[in-house]
């Protein structure tokens, strides 16, 4: 079935320093949406990308869609102690429709 | 706009038991679907339901069912409870499908002693 990889699992920065998640699914996606989870919250919906390519920016976050659409990186610039918390990328393939969620990638910030 | 809501928070249950958690998606959502997740396994689709019918199914056993009335709000059931069916369970709702942005309610903590 389809599988959504997502590397690291955890991963802890000083602030000010750059943070980058990757995500890798089996099977080529239709789109891929990316969500955050601070503590004892729930996924917050951050973007979502279509296109090939793609390549998208919020503030100092960067998302891109690989060229293949079978990959997507998310990375923040200057990590702030406000980015805490677990990214969740979630693809959608075109035989099955429905999301699947990658494991997440647990961000702690130290000030 | 109100969010999607769940009830209830939280739930205490012991094995063999069976449950019943309730979702009011976003007004004018007509999807709306199911997740577990566990600290070991992260976030697992159960379901997705639209027009009151289940559009999606994931990999989870008999005993995990629900359903959607006409006003789009869903239910799930859970019976014969395990050990391992502790987890929280996420609704999320969007406007159609799963290619829409999805929102989630703040979830119900089940734990099955």
């Amino acid at each position: 079935g389809q599988q959504v990889m997502q590397i690291p699992q955890y991963q802890h920065v000083q602030e000010g320093e750059d943070f980058t998640t990757y995500c890798n699914s089996s099977t080529t996606l239709s789109n891929i949406q990316w969500y955050k989870q601070r503590p004892g919250g729930h996924p917050v919906f951050l973007i979502q990308l279509v296109k090939s390519g793609e390549v998208k920016k919020q503030k100092r976050l960067t998302f891109q869609f690989g060229e293949a659409k079978k990959n997507s990186s998310l990375h923040i610039t200057a990590t702030q102690t406000t980015d805490v918390g677990t990214y969740f990328c979630a693809g959608l393939s075109g035989g099955y429709n429905k999301l699947i969620f990658g494991a997440g990638t647990r961000l702690a910030v130290h000030p | 706009k109100a969010g999607v809501t769940q009830t209830p928070r939280y739930l205490i249950k012991t094995r063999g038991q069976q449950v019943t958690l309730s979702c009011s998606p976003i007004s004018g959502h007509r999807s709306v679907s199911w997740y577990q997740q566990t600290p070991g396994q992260g976030l697992q689709f159960l379901f997705e339901y639209f027009s009151e019918t289940q559009r999606n199914k994931g990999n989870f056993p008999g005993r995990f069912s629900g359903r959607q009335f006409s006003n789009s709000r869903s239910e799930m059931n859970v019976s014969t409870l395990e050990l391992g069916d502790s987890a929280l369970y996420l609704c999320a709702s969007s406007l159609e499908t799963s290619y829409d942005e999805q929102f989630f309610g703040p979830g119900t903590r089940l734990t099955v002693l």
